[in-house]
C-alpha cells in the first residue's frame, strides 16, 4: 500500500517562529500537494509539485513556501507563523497522469499561539 | 472560477437508512468528479470517481452519477452502516495529469445504531 507519512500529528508553535512540516511518500509518485483543511472551508491547495525542485502556487500560497529536493519528500515552510495559520495540514501524492487518485497523509494539526 | 458546492451537514441517519449527499459543480469544459471520504483521525481516501458525463462511479455500496445537464454528482447509498460515519468530500479535477483538485466543504455523516 502507498504510504504518505507526515512527520507530526500535533504541533504547537509560537507566533513568529519558522515552522517546517515534512511529508514523505514511498511510491515514487511525481505529484505532491499541500492542502490546509478548515471547518466550513474544506480543503484548499497551498502548493503543488510535479517533480524535484518544481513547484506551483495553489490557491492560498501567501505566508508559505515549499521545498522538494528529493522525489519522495515535500516540505511546507511557514516563514513566520501567525495565528491565522492554525489549521490541519494535509499532504498528498499521486502519479502523473489524468484522474490518478490522491493518497493522503493523516494530517498535522498545527496550533500557533 | 471553478467550484464545488455540497450540502451542509451534519447528516444524521439511523442504520440501514438511505443516504443522499448532494454535490453540484461549476466548471468550464469537462471536469472529472470525485468523492473522497475521511474517517476520524485519518487522511482522505478516494471513494469513487467519474470522468465523463453519464458515468456512474461505485464502491463499497456507494454510487454517484455524473450529470452534466444538472452539473451534479450526488452521492447515494441504499443502506448505511455505523462504520460509514465520516466526512465526505466532493471534488472536481480539470488539469489532467497534475491531478489538482478543487474540493467542496465536506459533509459530516453520523450513523446511529
Amino acid at each position: 500500500d502507498v504510504k504518505v507519512t507526515q512527520s507530526s500529528r500535533y504541533l504547537v508553535k509560537r507566533t513568529g517562529e519558522k515552522v517546517f512540516l515534512e511529508c514523505v511518500q514511498d511510491m515514487d509518485h511525481e505529484n505532491m500537494f499541500w492542502y490546509r483543511q478548515d471547518p466550513g472551508l474544506g480543503l484548499r491547495l497551498i502548493y503543488f509539485s510535479y517533480d524535484v525542485k518544481m513547484k506551483e502556487k495553489g490557491d492560498i500560497p501567501e505566508g508559505y513556501s515549499v521545498s522538494r529536493e528529493k522525489k519522495e519528500r515535500f516540505s511546507l515552510i511557514l516563514e513566520s507563523a501567525s495565528t491565522n495559520q492554525t489549521s490541519m495540514y494535509l499532504c498528498a501524492s499521486s502519479l502523473w497522469g489524468a484522474n490518478e487518485k490522491l493518497f493522503f497523509g493523516s494530517g498535522t494539526q498545527l496550533s500557533v499561539l | 472560477g471553478d467550484s464545488v458546492t455540497q450540502m451542509e451537514g451534519p447528516v444524521t441517519l439511523s442504520e440501514e437508512a438511505f443516504l443522499t449527499i448532494n454535490c453540484t459543480y461549476t466548471a468550464t469544459g469537462y471536469p472529472s468528479l470525485f468523492w473522497y471520504v475521511q474517517y476520524p483521525g485519518e487522511g482522505l481516501q478516494l471513494l469513487l470517481k467519474a470522468t465523463k458525463a453519464d458515468d456512474k462511479g461505485s464502491n463499497k455500496g456507494f454510487e454517484a452519477t455524473y450529470r452534466k445537464e444538472t452539473t451534479s454528482f450526488h452521492l447515494e447509498k441504499g443502506s448505511v452502516q455505523v462504520s460509514d460515519s465520516a466526512v465526505y468530500f466532493c471534488a472536481l479535477g480539470k488539469e489532467g495529469a497534475t491531478n489538482k483538485l478543487i474540493f467542496g466543504t465536506g459533509t459530516l455523516l453520523a450513523v446511529q445504531p
